[in-house]
């Protein structure tokens, strides 16, 4: 069964470094999106990619984020100046067309110190 | 703002009981519904999913869910839990109207005692 991964699985990063999470949708998929879990709180959306540009950011997705693909297969999310409250488990999802399902990566979990 | 709402936070049913985990959502007159299951350190597991149709899915591991548009919910089910679902369970709503994204509730932990 076709699925997104993520790498690395686990990060660690001291704060105000540049952070680079990578993704690999579905090979067919054309959107892409990711997403933040802060430790024991809810999954927020952080930002979706169509047509190589973002189409919609959330008000956590501010100017230390940003997000690229590369390549055909490549999504990565890269923050510029981490800070402490980055750290998150950080999810990347990819859906086929519009409103269609969401299949989510296993996750990187962030660690700033 | 499209919001997702799960009341309960922590539940704890003993094993073989019935389970039910309640969702409801704010705004938005075309919701499609899921439920993920997140077991400790781990990603997001599609339980089930409903974008039109049959307003009773079911899902894997035994589960199914009820969309009542009236209610605006979309509640989890299951006849029978075993000591394995204990996981964490998130809601997840998106709005035609809005755009891609998923909202999620907050989550509900289940707790299964023996």
């Amino acid at each position: 069964e076709p699925e997104v991964t993520q790498t690395p699985s686990h990060q660690v990063t001291q704060m105000g470094q540049e952070v680079i999470l990578r993704c690999v949708p579905i090979s067919n998929h054309l959107y892409f999106y990711w997403y933040r879990q802060i430790l024991g709180q809810k999954v927020e959306f952080l930002v979706s990619f169509y047509n190589n540009e973002i189409s919609e950011k959330s008000e956590i997705f501010d100017d230390q984020f940003s997000v690229e693909r590369p390549d055909g297969s490549n999504f990565t999310l890269k923050i510029r100046s981490t800070k402490l409250e980055d750290s998150a488990m950080y999810f990347c999802a990819s859906t086929l067309g519009e409103n269609t399902e969401a299949f989510f990566g296993q996750g990187t979990r962030l660690t700033v110190v | 703002a499209q919001s997702v709402t799960q009341p309960d936070i922590h539940i704890t049913v003993s094993e073989g009981a019935s389970l039910e985990l309640r969702c409801n959502y704010s705004y938005g007159a075309t919701p499609y519904l899921f439920w993920y299951v997140q077991s400790p350190g781990q990603g997001l597991q599609l339980l089930l999913k409903y974008f039109s149709g049959d307003t009773l899915v079911q899902g894997i591991k035994g589960f199914e869910a009820e969309f009542k548009r009236s209610q605006s919910s979309f509640n989890l089910r299951k006849p029978s839990v075993h000591w394995s679902d204990a996981a964490e369970y998130f809601c997840a709503v998106g709005f035609v109207e809005y755009g891609n994204k998923l909202v999620f509730g907050a989550g509900t932990i289940l707790r299964v005692k023996s």
